[in-house]
């Protein structure tokens, strides 16, 4: 079973540091993208980037550029995603999700992961 | 805002059929990329409903359907069950490099 599961919820203060993991099963890490997704409170969600195990290509969306960074690490079949300076507006539930290439084209994501919750307050 | 259009509530009584609207522009499913759609039940993750436009992964019921005309996109749910009752977000490509939502549709069974 193709499977993501991430790191348990988060409790921070405004300008700490914080790094949020996703482990992937199932299938081959390194030949699927994952992306991260935003869901703030009560809001749709949100795109936040994509990285490819395999070789470490990152994209990110236009309107998070620089505020995030996503990592992976292929030895175990994990991806991050990574603050340095968080604020109350970070505070959000993550989703990893793997997402499918197909046809040459960008397409869907599945599995998705169970989500992270970050709260930032202080 | 999104750069996908969703409106934002729709409802309908149990066995009803219902649509919900997914409308881009020439960047994103007007230039041909494909739409897909997720239902997100309370509490929980999305999970894929419809892939490639009209296609449904396995286990998902027929009930589901999906269509594409132009920079719009839709969700057709027939035989609407309490069940159904959802969050439901369109997605694509949008040419500015980004991959994009729909802001959402909440869907409730009456």
């Amino acid at each position: 079973e193709v499977q993501l599961v991430q790191s348990g919820a988060e409790v921070k203060k405004p300008g700490e540091s914080l790094k949020i993991s996703c482990k992937g099963s199932g299938y081959s890490f390194t030949t699927y993208y994952i992306a991260w997704v935003r869901q703030m409170p009560g809001k749709g969600l949100e795109w936040m980037g994509i990285i490819y195990p395999g070789d470490s290509d990152t994209r990110y969306s236009p309107s998070l550029q620089g505020q995030v960074t996503i990592s992976a690490d292929k030895s175990i079949s994990t991806a991050y995603l990574q603050w340095s300076n968080l604020k109350a507006s970070d505070t959000a539930m993550y989703y990893c999700a793997r997402h499918e290439y197909s046809r040459g084209t960008w397409g869907w994501f599945d599995p998705w992961g169970q989500g992270t919750l970050v709260t930032v307050s202080s | 805002q999104s750069v996908l259009t969703q409106s934002p509530s729709v409802s309908g009584a149990p066995g009803q059929r219902v649509t919900i609207s997914c409308t881009g522009s020439s960047s994103n499913i007007g230039a041909g990329y494909d739409v897909h759609w997720y239902q997100q039940l309370p509490g929980t993750a999305p999970k894929l409903l419809i892939y490639g436009n009209n296609n449904r992964p396995s286990g998902v019921p027929d009930r589901f359907s999906g269509s594409k005309s132009g920079t719009s996109a839709s969700l057709a749910i027939t035989g609407l069950q309490a069940e159904d009752e959802a969050d439901y977000y369109c997605q694509s490509y949008d040419s500015s490099l980004s991959l994009v939502f729909g802001g959402g549709t909440k869907l409730t069974v009456l």
